[in-house]
């Protein structure tokens, strides 16, 4: 099972707005909506931000949204802020071959 | 409050064996399915092994198969991961995480350092 493939940087300003996509096959993300995505700051274990392609786990912003489409699903970041500087990894369910697989990870710098 | 706390890692030669624990408090953890995953040095997240809640189900990664074992103990509250024949790419920081069903992972521990190295 080959991982999910996402940019390996993007970047904004605070209070614009970013996206991170992440591509897999119908086997993963395309085949279950049960897409997730992680924060990750450095030296700290990951977050989750979004489960089941779109829903916020309570205390997470809503400035934090997801959404998917065919094989792609994706993360925006609404209003940047600096603490939102992190690395961001989505994951999704693969069913019985390799039960999950999780992106490379996006490295977010805000500018 | 949910925690998970690894233990168990350190340095090891290649071909060696390590096992990892995992201490769960806070919640019923006989009703959680969990996981590890893993983490190399500068890399990205890795799925590495599941275990189902009775224990009676478990999934590896193809990296890993063969070569390591997952476990549970619920009446300690406890998940394991045994480690043999250990290869230098299979140093990493390893994740115990808790599984929401098929939602992904809603709680992780703070991790332990896997070292292959002679």
């Amino acid at each position: 099972q080959s991982a999910l493939t996402q940019p390996r940087s993007v970047s904004g300003s605070p209070g614009q707005s970013v996206t991170i996509s992440c591509t897999g096959t119908s086997t993963d993300v395309g085949g279950y909506d049960y897409v997730s995505w992680y924060q990750q700051h450095p030296g700290k274990a990951p977050k989750v931000m979004i489960y089941d392609v779109t829903l916020r786990p309570s205390g997470v912003p809503d400035r934090f949204s997801g959404s998917k489409s065919g094989n792609t699903a994706s993360l925006t970041i609404s209003g940047l802020q600096a603490e939102d500087e992190a690395d961001y990894y989505c994951c999704s369910h693969a069913g019985s071959y390799s039960h999950w697989v999780f992106g490379g990870g996006t490295k977010l710098t805000v500018l | 409050e949910v925690q998970l706390v690894e233990s168990g890692g350190g340095l090891v030669q290649p071909g060696g064996s390590l096992r990892l624990s995992c201490a769960a408090s806070g919640f019923t953890f006989s009703h959680y399915e969990m996981n590890w995953v893993r983490q190399a040095p500068g890399k990205g997240l890795e799925w590495v092994s599941y275990i189902s809640r009775s224990g009676d189900n478990r999934d590896y990664a193809d990296p890993v198969k063969g070569r390591f074992t997952i476990s549970r103990d619920n009446a300690k509250n406890s998940l394991h991961l045994q480690m043999n024949s250990l290869r230098a790419e299979d140093t990493a920081v390893y994740y115990c995480a808790r599984e929401r069903s098929t939602s992904g992972f809603d709680f992780w521990g703070p991790g332990t350092l896997v070292a292959v190295s002679s």
